[in-house]
């Protein structure tokens, strides 16, 4: 099984629509969580960090389930600029181990935006 | 901004050649990591350094791989010899340490063994 599991899409979305997915996790001890995006051929961006409490950035909305150990990514008015690949991301220590920062990326969910 | 400089971009090479691969992070960054990413394994993890001390490289082929980080502003990952199951996207990253987000990654070297 792997650390971090995701859907992996693609999601066809009309532009103006939200979309939502998750992510799941395997290691109950995990610290702390992010969304990163990917384009084509590019690199990963980190597109917003998880708190437990749930957090916006814009039209962009994370919420961790400890509980559950999912997290979720929803976007709001989806633009033809949100296609994308959107990669959930773990970092399994606490801060002071030596496997903190040692990242765990899914596969990454793939969001299609049409017009 | 300040970001994570990779070289080269590209490169194409045959079998058994040599590839060195280098990464410059972000001044200041002591955390220093190269992934691997292919479509059917994405992004794996091959080595990191903090404050320029290897601390994991499970994740490297030790028989053909190595990485090294000679100074604070360049780490390199070399393979030899190289074979075609080596072509992949190689990239650093670099995280400031024991902050509590996400790394930056370089724009990656698109490596094709033929």
């Amino acid at each position: 099984r792997k650390e971090v599991e995701q859907d992996p899409g693609p999601f066809n979305v009309p532009e103006g629509a939200t979309v939502a997915f998750n992510c799941t996790y395997s290691n109950s001890a995990s610290q702390s969580f992010f969304w990163y995006r990917q384009d084509c051929r590019k690199e990963p961006k980190l597109l917003m960090s998880v708190y437990s409490s749930g957090n916006e950035d814009g039209r962009f909305t994370a919420q961790l389930n400890r509980a559950s150990q999912y997290i979720s990514l929803l976007i709001r008015d989806s633009k033809l600029s949100d296609s994308a690949t959107y990669l959930c991301v773990v970092n399994p220590g606490p801060l002071r181990s030596d496997s903190w920062g040692k990242l765990q990326f899914g596969a990454g969910t793939q969001v299609v935006v049409t017009p | 901004d300040a970001r994570v400089t990779q070289t080269p971009r590209h490169k194409v090479t045959e079998m058994g050649q040599e590839v060195t691969m280098r990464c410059q992070p972000i001044l200041g960054h002591n955390t220093v990591f190269w992934y691997r990413q292919t479509m059917m394994q994405g992004l794996e993890l091959l080595a990191y350094f903090r404050n320029r001390a290897p601390l994991d490289d499970s994740g490297m082929p030790k028989d053909r791989f190595s990485a090294e980080m000679p100074d604070a502003t360049l780490a390199t990952l070399k393979i030899q010899p190289s074979e075609p199951r080596d072509s992949a996207v190689y990239f650093c990253a670099s995280v400031p340490d024991r902050r509590n987000y996400g790394y930056t990654f370089g724009s990656g070297t698109r490596l094709t063994v033929v």
